[in-house]
């Protein structure tokens, strides 16, 4: 199965600032199949990104995705409050479709 | 609009079965395959498999052969999901989300919670 790890655990940044988390692979994911959500407490996790770098509707064009074959990055170019969560990538080209431990992004 | 609405919270004692729906709106039941998730109490998310209603075909995590069932009403446009024999560590809140193969999980349930204690 594919592992994915994603970089850092937790990230603390001020609104405003830009994020990068990153998603790396533990082999190439099949046609970049890999996917972003948010996630905030009590609640359903959010797609973002599916294809490594396109927008789900609706997602604000501050959310970007990049990267191919083993190695993924989400990023959030200028925080905003709501942007505070967890965020998880998920691999859907292998089954079976793992998802990354996740990173907490906190408000510094 | 797309909605996938799920059924309430669960308690079960330690070997015992749950079933969980997901009933779902606003699209072609059968154009979508349905994945299910499950969150254990402050921890990540892991992926159980998922199913086509389509054919029926199912896809398991290796973790979840011969404990968990999924199956489609296509009259009802619902989903189910069964884990048998549940231990403590089955406590969890468990998603059902729709899949298109190359979007990825892009509409969820609100996630049912089933505590299983003695």
């Amino acid at each position: 199965e594919v592992l994915l790890m994603q970089s850092p655990g937790t990230l603390s940044l001020s609104p405003g600032e830009r994020a990068t988390l990153s998603c790396r692979a533990s082999q190439s994911v099949t046609t970049n199949y890999l996917a972003w959500y948010q996630q905030k407490p009590g609640l359903a996790p959010r797609l973002l990104i599916y294809g490594a770098s396109n927008r789900a509707t609706g997602i604000p064009d501050r959310f970007s995705g990049s990267g191919s074959g083993p190695d993924f990055t989400l990023t959030i170019s200028r925080l905003e409050p709501e942007d505070f969560a967890v965020y998880y990538c998920q691999q859907y080209g292998n089954s079976p479709y793992t998802f990354g431990q996740g990173t907490k992004l906190e408000i510094k | 609009q797309v909605q996938l609405v799920q059924s309430g919270a669960e308690v079960k004692r330690p070997g015992a079965s749950v079933t969980v729906s997901c009933k779902t709106s606003g699209y072609t039941f059968t154009s979508y395959g349905i994945g299910w998730v499950r969150q254990a109490p402050g921890q990540g998310l892991e992926w159980m498999g998922w199913i086509s209603p389509y054919n029926g075909n199912t896809n398991y995590a290796q973790k979840y052969y011969g404990g968990a069932t999924m199956t489609a009403d296509t009259s009802t446009s619902t989903v189910y999901l069964e884990v048998r024999g549940l231990k403590s560590d089955d406590t969890a809140v468990y998603y059902c989300a729709r899949m298109a193969y190359s979007t990825g999980l892009d509409f969820w349930g609100q996630g049912t919670l089933v505590t299983v204690s003695s």
